[in-house]
């Protein structure tokens, strides 16, 4: 199965752009590339997702290598709602319906006022 | 209205019990999660259901079955509970395919004595 790595930890400022870098070498072609968070004493909420190219929502905006080996997520202005645990997560499905789902550790992020 | 709901959100027994864990979903979709968080934060899917059908089960101890008697209900049984069962356990769901969001309920809680 495809794995992904992460760093434990990372800090921003308040205000600032955030840069979550995310490894996935050995993804294959069916992979999809998801972002979710984790805030304290809750369950994980959807962020992004993409499969090649680069994609933009209301919460951040994901970077895909052109290999496809590694993504970085990106909160152009990162507020303290925005401390979480961060998981990047591989998902794929064949045509038969089964469904491969690999998290990374995640990234604690923490934000400074 | 809560799209993923599990009840209980705290379970604590004694070890050799035998629980479950209800997961409720009012979304409409085909496909449903169970997920376990452990002391160290480390998120790892457990099944997903798909209509009813199992579609991934991971290398987990048979003390823990799915039962999903309706497209939007997976609870989840856990038989002669052991100290490593202890964490927190996570129900999700999604349409069904890998570029699709999952959403996940709040956590039940459960702890092992």
């Amino acid at each position: 199965d495809a794995k992904t790595t992460q760093p434990n930890s990372m800090e921003s400022n308040e205000e600032e752009p955030v840069h979550l870098p995310c490894n996935h070498s050995t993804i294959s072609g069916t992979d999809y590339i998801h972002w979710y968070r984790q805030l304290p004493s809750q369950g994980p909420e959807y962020v992004i997702h993409g499969l090649t190219s680069n994609v933009n929502n209301r919460m951040a905006s994901l970077a895909i290598a052109e290999d496809r080996k590694s993504s970085t997520l990106i909160l152009h202005r990162a507020t303290l709602r925005d401390a979480a645990v961060y998981y990047c997560i591989l998902r794929s499905q064949n045509s038969g319906g089964y469904q491969k789902v690999t998290f990374g550790i995640g990234t604690k992020l923490q934000v400074i006022p | 209205d809560t799209a993923v709901s599990q009840t209980p959100k705290y379970l604590v027994t004694q070890m050799g019990n035998d629980k479950s864990i209800k997961c409720e979903q009012n979304l409409g979709h085909d496909t449903m999660y169970w997920y376990k968080q452990d002391s160290k934060k480390f998120l790892k899917i457990m099944f997903s259901y798909n209509n009813k059908e199992l579609i991934i089960n991971e290398t987990v101890p048979n003390r823990f079955s799915p039962k999903s008697p309706d497209k939007a209900h997976l609870n989840l049984h856990i038989n002669s509970l052991e100290l490593g069962d202890s964490a927190v356990y996570f129900c999700a769901s999604s349409i069904g395919l890998a570029t699709d969001t999952q959403y996940f309920g709040p956590g039940t809680r459960l702890t092992v004595l």
